[in-house]
């Protein structure tokens, strides 16, 4: 079956410590996406990457880092200078950026708690 | 309007009545609209993608109306039922922001048996 795949479904951050989230599409999606969800608020652009060895700032990029060496793949790294980094993390993907029509495809999330 | 908003933030249906919700958005430099769907325990799933002013859209008994002019979109649910409880998310594009999409934070709808 073709979609995304976000790994682990729960993580928990130590003090001082760097994790990452993976996220992996088989849909040959050009586009990859990370999203941050808190409570009462909408999904915040994190960073997205619109094709292999290219990736742009979102919103809220401070305290995160993100690779793009393969097509199917968009691993995101919660750093420590990230001070609040509990929340629900949504990878997704489309297909030919830039043209407006195109939906996203969503993964299905990662909870990241602090220890 | 500068961010994107959703009205009401929840609400309750009884099985069989419709109801409506309200999207709003940034109407200069409109690009396009999409409504999507996040079921419990589920990855959201999209409903639509709309760009022009005036599109209507319908996938069962779910449609959408978009006003590009005024910043704003309607869902409908026609005869809810149990499993169109979900929350609905609605996300615009602008020219400016072009490739990035800005979420609302959604309305949670809830159908009761």
């Amino acid at each position: 079956d073709g979609g995304i795949t976000q790994s682990p479904k729960y993580l928990f951050r130590k003090e001082g410590q760097n994790v990452t989230l993976s996220c992996e599409q088989n849909l040959n999606h050009d586009a990859m996406y990370w999203y941050r969800q808190d409570p009462g608020q909408g999904l915040r652009l994190i960073y997205y990457s619109q094709i292999v060895n290219d990736f742009q700032k979102g919103d809220i990029a401070e305290g995160y880092s993100v690779s793009r060496e393969k097509k199917e793949s968009f691993p995101l790294t919660v750093t420590s200078a990230q001070k609040n980094p509990t929340a629900f993390y949504l990878c997704a993907s489309s297909d030919r950026p830039g043209v407006t029509n195109e939906k996203l495809f969503f993964g299905s999330g990662t909870q990241l708690s602090v220890l | 309007i500068l961010n994107v908003e959703q009205s009401p933030q929840s609400l309750h249906v009884q099985e069989g009545d419709s109801t409506n919700f309200t999207c709003s958005f940034p109407s200069s430099n409109f690009y396009a609209l999409h409504w999507y769907r996040w079921e419990t325990a589920k990855s959201p799933e999209a409903l639509f993608v709309m760009t022009l002013n005036g599109d209507e859209k319908k996938k069962g008994r779910i449609s959408a109306t978009l006003n590009t002019k005024e910043g704003y979109s309607y869902l409908y649910i026609k005869g809810s039922q149990p499993e169109d409880s979900a929350t609905y998310l609605c996300a615009s594009m602008t020219t400016d922001s072009w490739g990035k999409l800005q979420f609302g934070a959604g309305t949670q709808v809830v159908v009761t048996p």
